[in-house]
């Protein structure tokens, strides 16, 4: 089993759908987790964190299962803009030492 | 500086070359990890730097690839004897001690003719 597993997509919706992913990890130790942004021929870019308790960004919501190892990110009314490849991102280790590890990624389309 | 900067952004060079390619990361940053990405697929760990400990070299593809980072800071990813198949986007990037989120450079495009 992979580390950190992602659906690639490509996930097809028209603006304004509201769309979810998954990802799961196979280390239950691993302590933090991140969801990025990555544009074409660009470098990913931190969309959000992702705690315990679930959190909301906007139009971006990020859950943990700690009990299921996945993450989850919903986009609500997506945009145009919305379109992009996500990463997830799982960090294993102490201050001292962390590996991280990210999913291949799961590519959003999102059409007029 | 403000973010990880990485030089060259590009870099074309012919097979059998030697390159090096080159990471600043963001001040006060300990940990720093090489990634490469290939066109269309997902990042591919190659090293992880952390403090003043030996690196984890176990993502280097062969003997060809080595890193070093001087004084924590500056790294230098060195691609011996370069192959096609090295051509990717290196990306570098940059964290702080503890569970926080890592900072990418804009990567070096390498293209190898």
């Amino acid at each position: 089993r992979k580390e950190v597993e992602q659906d690639p997509g490509p996930f097809n919706v028209p603006e304004g759908a509201t769309v979810a992913f998954n990802c799961t990890y196979s280390n239950s130790a691993s302590q933090s987790f991140f969801w990025y942004r990555q544009d074409c021929r660009k470098e990913p870019k931190l969309l959000m964190s992702v705690y315990s308790s679930g959190n909301e960004d906007g139009r971006f919501t990020a859950q943990l299962n700690r009990a299921s190892q996945y993450i989850s990110l919903l986009i609500r009314d997506s945009k145009l803009s919305d379109s992009a490849t996500y990463l997830c991102v799982v960090i294993l280790g102490d201050s001292g030492y962390s590996t991280l590890t990210f999913g291949k990624g799961t590519m959003l389309l999102v059409s007029p | 500086g403000a973010g990880v900067s990485q030089s060259p952004s590009n870099k074309v060079t012919e097979k059998g070359k030697d390159v090096e390619l080159r990471c600043d990361p963001i001040s006060g940053h300990t940990a720093l990890y090489w990634y490469r990405q290939s066109l269309g697929q997902g990042l591919e760990f190659l090293i992880y730097f952390q403090g003043n400990s030996a690196p984890d070299k176990s993502g280097l593809p062969s003997d060809r690839f080595s890193a070093e980072r001087t004084g924590g800071s500056v790294s230098t990813l060195t691609i011996q004897r370069t192959q096609q198949e090295d051509s990717a986007v290196y990306l570098c990037a940059s964290r702080r001690e503890g569970n926080t989120e890592a900072f990418f450079g804009q990567g070096t495009r390498l293209t190898v003719v």
